[in-house]
């Protein structure tokens, strides 16, 4: 059965580091890619990264220069780390699975809902 | 950035009805290898996106025929013909042939 869990801290204060883990079940990260997308509370879907199935990632511009996507395959574990944190990254964040070269994110986690607060 | 048009933003509708929600592109959806990357998202109260309809048209395993997809190019549509309560929710639409990928902004489907 096809499964991803993200999981994370609840709370960040301002400034501090974001890190999330997605724990996948049910297919391997050496044949699919995971996308990370994130909604802030009553708002839309916004595109944050992906790391390919052979290893490679890609951010969005936006969020590029705060933004690190690494996976461990051993474990079926990827992770995002964001840093610089503002009360404007409190968001669910959610990982997605696509089939490599697919283009069709088609799995999605349960989403952790994180708060950048003091 | 590709910026995707959702309209419209609310939908009111009747169990039974029809619904038919827009996503317009600012740029041409066709990739260089011929498909056209433009998916469609039904995200229920509570929970997280479940695709419906991938590359346009393709409905996803286990999606009933009541939901279809069409268009091309920059204008795409999703229909849902005999609306069921368990339709009810935000719809989006996704681009993935440019990068970043983008969302549109939403419709909200609810019950008239």
């Amino acid at each position: 059965q096809v499964q991803l869990k993200e999981s994370g801290p609840g709370l960040v204060q301002p400034s501090q580091t974001l890190s999330l883990t997605c724990t996948v079940a049910g297919f391997s990260l050496t044949s699919y890619n995971v996308h990370w997308v994130r909604q802030p509370p009553g708002k839309g879907l916004e595109w944050m990264g992906v790391i390919w199935n052979t290893g490679g990632t890609r951010y969005n511009s936006a969020l590029k220069s705060r933004l690190s996507i690494s996976k461990d395959t051993s474990k079926s574990q990827v992770f995002l780390k964001m840093n610089s944190l503002q009360t404007e990254d409190t968001a669910t964040y959610y990982c997605a699975r696509e089939r490599a070269i697919s283009h069709v994110m088609d799995a999605w986690g349960q989403g952790a809902s994180v708060t950048v607060s003091s | 950035d590709v910026v995707m048009t959702q309209t419209p933003v609310s939908l009111p509708v009747s169990l039974g009805g029809q619904a038919s929600i827009s996503c317009r592109s600012s740029q041409s959806l066709v990739h260089s290898n011929g498909n056209t990357y433009l998916h469609w998202y039904l995200q229920k109260p509570g929970q997280s996106p479940q695709l419906l309809i991938y590359r346009v048209s393709n409905r996803f395993s286990g999606v009933p025929d009541r939901f279809s997809g069409s268009g091309s190019g920059t204008d795409f549509t999703l229909k849902i013909s005999r609306v069921e309560p368990e339709d009810l929710g935000d719809y989006y639409c996704l681009q993935s042939t440019h990068f970043p990928r983008t969302f549109g902004g939403g419709t909200k489907l609810e019950l008239k």
